[in-house]
């Protein structure tokens, strides 16, 4: 089985600190991605990586980062956490080249921004 | 317009029922459609995942596409108390780049009452 594993399922921080949420996946995955769920909008797509080393915007990235280093892991940076960044925070991964096979998600980080 | 609509429910039905869940799509590039179960407090975990129009079936879950009118539904035969959870749908584009974007329905909340 899959298992990607997000390092926090509850997070509270407060405005300005700089936020950092950390995945992982055992299944030597190519493509990682970070998407934000919230009600009434679904899931969108912060950033996604198709290898190491290599990032791509999404649909939402302003205010955000990431960073993948290794293969199986992938964070996502927020530089200076704002209030709207309050949200239910998902990782997910895939194999197969740029993506064509199905994601599997990690069961989420809500992070509280006060 | 969203590309991906889905009515978010709450659907409430008794167990045993046939539920039919339905997103329509607007982008005819979509080419392949999935659909994944989130459970409460949990991430979403993948149901079905179908590339062509028709029935695909997997024990008590069909999943149908219709590409012509853009419509994907999801039916869950003799509904249990354990289906209750939020579905999403999920459709897939293959970009210019050749990399692929999921675009994810808002998803709809489902009960099955005993």
């Amino acid at each position: 089985d899959v298992k990607v594993t997000q390092s926090s399922r509850y997070l509270v921080k407060r405005t300005g600190e700089k936020v950092f949420l950390e995945c992982v996946q055992d299944m030597d995955h190519e493509n990682m991605f970070w998407y934000r769920q919230d009600p009434g909008l679904g899931l969108r797509l912060i950033y996604f990586s198709y290898d190491v080393k290599m990032k791509e915007k999404g649909d939402i990235p302003e205010g955000y980062s990431v960073s993948r280093e290794k293969k199986e892991r992938f964070s996502l940076i927020l530089e200076s956490a704002s209030t709207n960044q309050t949200s239910m925070y998902l990782c997910a991964s895939s194999w197969g080249a740029r993506n064509n096979q199905p994601q599997h998600f990690g069961d989420g980080t809500r992070l509280s921004i006060l | 317009q969203k590309e991906v609509e889905q009515d978010p429910g709450p659907l409430s039905v008794p167990e045993g029922a046939i539920v039919s869940l339905n997103c329509t799509y607007s982008n005819s590039a979509f080419q392949y459609f999935m659909w994944y179960r989130q459970y409460s407090r949990k991430g979403p975990e993948l149901l079905m995942y179908t590339y062509s129009s028709g029935n695909k079936e997997d024990g008590r879950f069909t999943a149908q596409v219709d590409k012509s009118s853009k419509y994907i539904s999801l039916f869950i035969r003799d509904s249990q108390p354990s289906d209750s959870a939020t579905y999403l749908c999920a459709s897939r584009l293959i970009l210019t780049g050749g990399g692929n974007k999921l675009t994810f329905g808002t998803g709809t909340q489902l009960k099955v009452e005993l």
